[in-house]
């Protein structure tokens, strides 16, 4: 089962921030949060991970609570290209750790 | 570099054949893990190969099996194909299975279609 919460669905405004949030309550100290995302008929696309300092790369920010027991995804300027589902997973850097998704959140951009 | 190609990308059987999907990884990429994704359940994991052994191992039964090749090409096979294995098949890959922090770089799937 996945070891994550998200919400099922929600809305973002073009040009605007979306914030997505996930709840990892039993997240382990050795286990990573990392977010992929999937548009219709792909295969999911990595999008960041981190394990308890905030991270920022070229696609989002990823912020981590301070107890690492949620954490929020922040894709600064929405577009309509990033209308997809956001799967939140945490997973250990170990040997035989596979990704196990959750249904995930339906972002969808609005314009 | 070229992606996780999958093939085919779309496939249509009849129930109680067989069928074989195939993936080639990024190059230099050992790893190869497969997951199947329904309307119903969602991504689940199948199985991860690594140096052509299978390290881990999903819920599914028997039927689903799958191997790797020397060059980190791998293979999933589905024999006695039944109504609810429609679904869309990902692979994915990365450099050291398991420990790659940076995770997983899928491919785009195979969907498959049993009538």
């Amino acid at each position: 089962d996945a070891k994550t919460t998200q919400p099922p669905s929600m809305d973002c405004a073009e040009g605007r921030a979306a914030n997505l949030p996930c709840n990892h309550s039993t997240i382990s100290g050795n286990e990573y949060v990392y977010w992929y995302r999937q548009i219709h008929s792909q295969g999911p696309q990595y999008i960041i991970h981190g394990l308890k300092n905030n991270e920022t790369n070229e696609m989002a920010s990823l912020i981590i609570t301070e107890d690492r027991k949620s954490s929020t995804l922040i894709l600064p300027h929405a577009t309509l290209r990033d209308t997809a589902v956001y799967y939140c997973i945490v997973r250990a850097d170990n040997y035989g750790q596979n990704f196990v998704f959750g249904p995930g959140t339906r972002l969808s951009v609005l314009p | 570099k070229a992606g996780v190609t999958q093939t085919p990308r779309y496939l249509i059987k009849t129930r109680g054949q067989q069928v074989t999907l195939s993936c080639s990884p990024i190059s230099g990429h050992r790893s190869v893990s497969w997951y199947q994704q329904t309307p119903g359940q969602g991504l689940q994991f199948l199985f991860e190969y690594f140096s052509e052994t299978q390290r881990n191992k999903g819920n599914f039964p028997g039927r689903f099996s799958g191997r790797q090749f020397s060059n980190s090409r791998s293979e999933m096979n589905v024999s006695t194909l039944e109504l609810g294995d429609s679904a869309l098949y990902l692979c994915a890959s990365s450099l050291r299975g398991g420990q790659q922090i940076y995770g997983y770089t899928f491919g785009s799937g195979t969907r498959l279609t049993v009538v």
